[in-house]
């Protein structure tokens, strides 16, 4: 079957740096999105991998790696409107999307 | 401002009833995506559609139907609805020939009692 393994929680301090790992199993491969959702709204597009490596864009980053099947979102200079859960999803072979249960992070002062 | 709009936002709603969810988008999106979001689980699609005048199932299909009868709209009817069809419920699209990045609309609220 197919599966996307994300932590459920994680915690971390106002200006500080977290990583949000994401580890998927599908069959094929043809990218890997970021979503951001606050709570009570809708997701929101964060980034999008599909060649290995990181991708920078502001203080977020997502990195890639198809052999591990394996990525992570990267926050920088955490600020509390960071506080949201963030979901990773997959496109399979067949173009549909995958999704992780999401990541919600709690940001502390 | 362009976007998606969904209605209502909110609904309680008695078991055996008919139901019919709204989407309209104005940004002229091919794809349109309808999903349901429960907590614990990923975002599940229930139906999609790569462009008016076509459907086709998603993971959890039973239960829903769609239609596209143009590029804008494509609402969601529950036939009879149930209460494990109580949950949040988002349409989304996309634009042909982007990375698929997803909009999605405020999302419905459906509680079937």
């Amino acid at each position: 079957g197919q599966n996307i393994d994300q932590p459920t929680e994680m915690t971390a301090t106002e200006g500080a740096i977290v990583q949000i790992n994401c580890t998927y199993q599908t069959s094929g491969f043809n990218g890997l999105f970021w979503y951001q959702q606050h709570a009570g709204e809708a997701p929101t597009f964060l980034s999008y991998n599909v060649l290995d490596g990181l991708e920078e864009k502001g203080r977020f980053s997502s990195f890639l790696s198809r052999s591990k099947g394996y990525s992570y979102l990267l926050l920088k200079e955490l600020q509390m409107k960071d506080s949201a859960s963030y979901l990773c999803a997959v496109r399979d072979s067949n173009y549909q999307l995958i999704w992780g249960a999401g990541t919600k992070l709690i940001i502390k002062p | 401002i362009a976007g998606i709009t969904q209605a209502p936002t909110s609904q309680i709603l008695a078991a055996g009833r008919r139901m019919t969810l709204r989407c309209t988008q104005d940004m002229r999106h091919n794809a349109m995506y309808w999903y349901r979001q429960d907590l614990g689980l990923g975002l599940r699609l229930i139906h999609y559609s790569n462009t008016a005048g076509t459907t086709g199932k998603g993971e959890v299909p039973d239960g829903y139907s769609v239609s596209r009868a143009n590029t804008d709209d494509f609402p969601l009817t529950l036939a009879s609805a149930v209460p494990s069809q109580t949950s949040v419920y988002f349409c989304a699209s996309s634009p042909t020939g982007s990375t698929g990045e997803l909009f999605f609309g405020e999302g419905s609220r459906l509680t079937v009692l």
